[in-house]
This record gives C-alpha cells, sequence and structure tokens, in this order.
C-alpha cells in the first residue's frame, strides 16, 4: 500500500538558520509530490509541487524541494528560516491522478527560536 | 477570484443538534474531499466526492453524510452530534491529480 513517511514530529531551529524536513514514500512509480504548510487553525496552503521534470522545485515563501527517485524522497529546505516560517507542514503523494487523491504524512511541526 | 470556502469559521454547539457544515468552491472542481483533523494531528479522508451525485466514504469511519447536489457545493451534515465529533474539519478540491489541493479555511467544531 502506499503511504508517506514525514520521520521528524517536531523540530526547532533558529531564526536565520537553514531548515530541511524530511520525506519519503512508499509508491512503485514517480507520484505527484506536494508540500503543504499549516499555521495554527487554518486551512493548508499548497507550497510546491512535482510531477515531473526538473527533480529541484522552487515554491512560494522562499522553500523549495528535491524530488530523490532512488530514495523515494522529497524534502523540504529553506537556507534561512523566518520566525514566521513556523507552522506544521506536510508532506503528501498523489498516486491516482483520475482521482486525485492524496495521501499524507503525519506531519511536522516547525517551531522557530528567536 | 477563484476560492473555496467554508463556513461557519467556528461552532459550538450541544449535544443531539443536527449540523451541517458548508463548504463551496467556484474554480468548477470534480472532486472534492471532507478532511477531519484533531490540534496538532494528521489528516483523516471522511467523504469525497468525483462530481455530482458522486460521494464515497473515506478511509476514516464518519457518522457525518455529504451530498453533491452541485459542483460547486459540498456539505457535510451531522444528524446528532456528540463530544466525540468536537474536531476541525477540512474541505479541499482539485482539478485533476497533479493540481493538489485547493483547501478551505476549516470549520473548528466543539460539540458540548
Amino acid at each position: 500500500a502506499q503511504s508517506v513517511t514525514q520521520p521528524d514530529i517536531h523540530i526547532t531551529v533558529s531564526e536565520g538558520a537553514s531548515l530541511e524536513l524530511r520525506c519519503n514514500y512508499s509508491y512503485g512509480a514517480t507520484p505527484y509530490l506536494f508540500w503543504y504548510v499549516q499555521s495554527p487553525g487554518q486551512g493548508l496552503q499548497l507550497l510546491l509541487k512535482y510531477f515531473s521534470g526538473d527533480t529541484l522545485v522552487q515554491g512560494i515563501k522562499g522553500f523549495e524541494a528535491e524530488f530523490k527517485r532512488s530514495q523515494s524522497s522529497f524534502n523540504l529546505r529553506k537556507p534561512s528560516v523566518h520566525w514566521s516560517d513556523a507552522a506544521e507542514y506536510f508532506c503528501a503523494v498523489g498516486v491516482e491522478s483520475n482521482t486525485g487523491k492524496l495521501i499524507f504524512g503525519q506531519g511536522t511541526t516547525l517551531q522557530v527560536k528567536p | 477570484e477563484a476560492d473555496i470556502y467554508q463556513t461557519p469559521r467556528y461552532l459550538v454547539i450541544g449535544t443531539g443538534k443536527k449540523i451541517t457544515l458548508e463548504c463551496s468552491q467556484t474554480m468548477g472542481h470534480d472532486k472534492m474531499y471532507w478532511y477531519q483533523q484533531d490540534p496538532g494531528m494528521e489528516l483523516h479522508l471522511i467523504h469525497y466526492s468525483y462530481g455530482v451525485n458522486s460521494t464515497e466514504k473515506g478511509d476514516l469511519s464518519s457518522e457525518s453524510t455529504v451530498s453533491r447536489i452541485r459542483t460547486e457545493h459540498f456539505p457535510l451534515t451531522l444528524e446528532s452530534a456528540r463530544p466525540s465529533h468536537t474536531s476541525q474539519y477540512l474541505c479541499a478540491s482539485t482539478g485533476t491529480g497533479r493540481d493538489g489541493y485547493t483547501f478551505g479555511s476549516g470549520t473548528r467544531l466543539t460539540v458540548v
């Protein structure tokens, strides 16, 4: 069965430091891949997506992610974290293009220290 | 501007009441979804629809029901609310699989 794993439940980084959030998936082919961010009490906002082409994708708010087929990973990165980046981050995988259904990871909570 | 709207944003209601959570989108998306999410926790798919008159139950069993009479509208109903229904409910839609979802702002439901 398809699955998405975000190994880090909670991460704390200092403002200005770099960030990497991990995401691994289990699926036979190359799926559609997404990262979402959720601020407290809000819905989810799409940060970036990948479905083909260049394996390094740029998103909003200065985020980027790299698809690595050999590692079944799609890690999210940001060179310099801002206090406003504190939020919940979800990785998601789309495995059925006709249904559009996504499988979400458990989420990673990012805390930013001043 | 194309968007997805959920109302109400917050709802506190007594046990046994019937409630309907509204979700509407202006993007013409065929596929719509309802997720249940406890604070700081993962998302659980409870209902989805691929188009008008199409509804399916999701991965998490739910006592709620949904309908899809119009493309833009996907309401969720609880016939008799219980404290165990206290949660955040997120509505989402998509046009194709590679687009990902557009989410509403959510409804935070508290049943007392």
